[in-house]
């Protein structure tokens, strides 16, 4: 059975610091990864999405990576902005998705 | 084409009433998904449509919830006889495939349930 883990369930950090979010997941076959964000009490964004034969992608200010063979993703922020604070969830697609329970990043003025 | 649609955005309703929610999804996408997301939680999967076809239905999915998506496009979720354990966001998701391989989900807002 698939499982999704993201570390840490929450993070804290002041305005234009570089971080990273991290997902592992336990079966190696998927279709593909895709990271979403999501605001309170709204909808699920999706920021970049990985398919199985890639490594990484990038956009803007985020950049994500795969590596399947270990069933890791990672997810890098680069000079985070208080806009940026939302809960990311990494979800991987078996044919269905399967969601990690989000990291909620906070970042301070 | 502006995203996926999901209609009403809120509604609240009285316990043992039933509701019903509409989801229209991006044209060109032939996959349609409803996922239901309690306060704190990851998104449930509920059920997936092949174009006009309900391919899976999660457990989860009592008798009282019917999914239908009877030409292909937009879908629509009924819950009969509403219980406050029902109270949740309900997202619908599409997605555009090719053979069994899909290629990136969009979602929509969701809408929000609350049952008193």
């Amino acid at each position: 059975k698939q499982e999704v883990t993201q570390i840490p369930a929450a993070l804290s950090v002041p305005e234009g610091e570089n971080l990273v979010l991290n997902c592992s997941f336990t079966d190696s076959a998927i279709y593909n990864l895709q990271w979403f964000r999501q605001d309170p009490g709204k909808g699920l964004t999706s920021l970049l999405l990985i398919q199985s034969s890639q490594r990484e992608q990038t956009s803007g200010r985020l950049n994500a990576s795969l590596d399947k063979s270990s069933g890791r993703s990672t997810l890098y922020i680069a000079a985070s902005q208080p806009g940026d604070s939302a809960t990311y969830l990494c979800v991987v697609d078996t044919g269905k998705l399967i969601f990690g329970q989000g990291t909620t990043l906070q970042v301070k003025p | 084409d502006t995203g996926v649609s999901q209609d009403p955005r809120h509604k609240i309703t009285k316990r043992g009433q039933n509701v019903t929610f509409r989801c229209d999804p991006i044209s060109e996408h032939n996959r349609l998904y409803w996922y239901r997301q309690t306060l704190g939680q990851g998104p449930e999967f509920l059920t997936y449509f092949q174009n006009e076809a309900q391919l899976e239905k999660s457990r989860l999915l009592s008798d009282r919830f019917s999914a239908e998506r009877p030409k292909g496009s937009f879908s629509t979720l009924e819950i009969q006889r509403t219980e406050q354990g029902d109270s949740a966001m309900y997202l619908c998701a599409s997605s555009p495939t090719r053979g069994d391989r899909n290629y990136g989900y969009t979602f929509g807002s969701g809408t929000r349930l609350t049952v008193v």
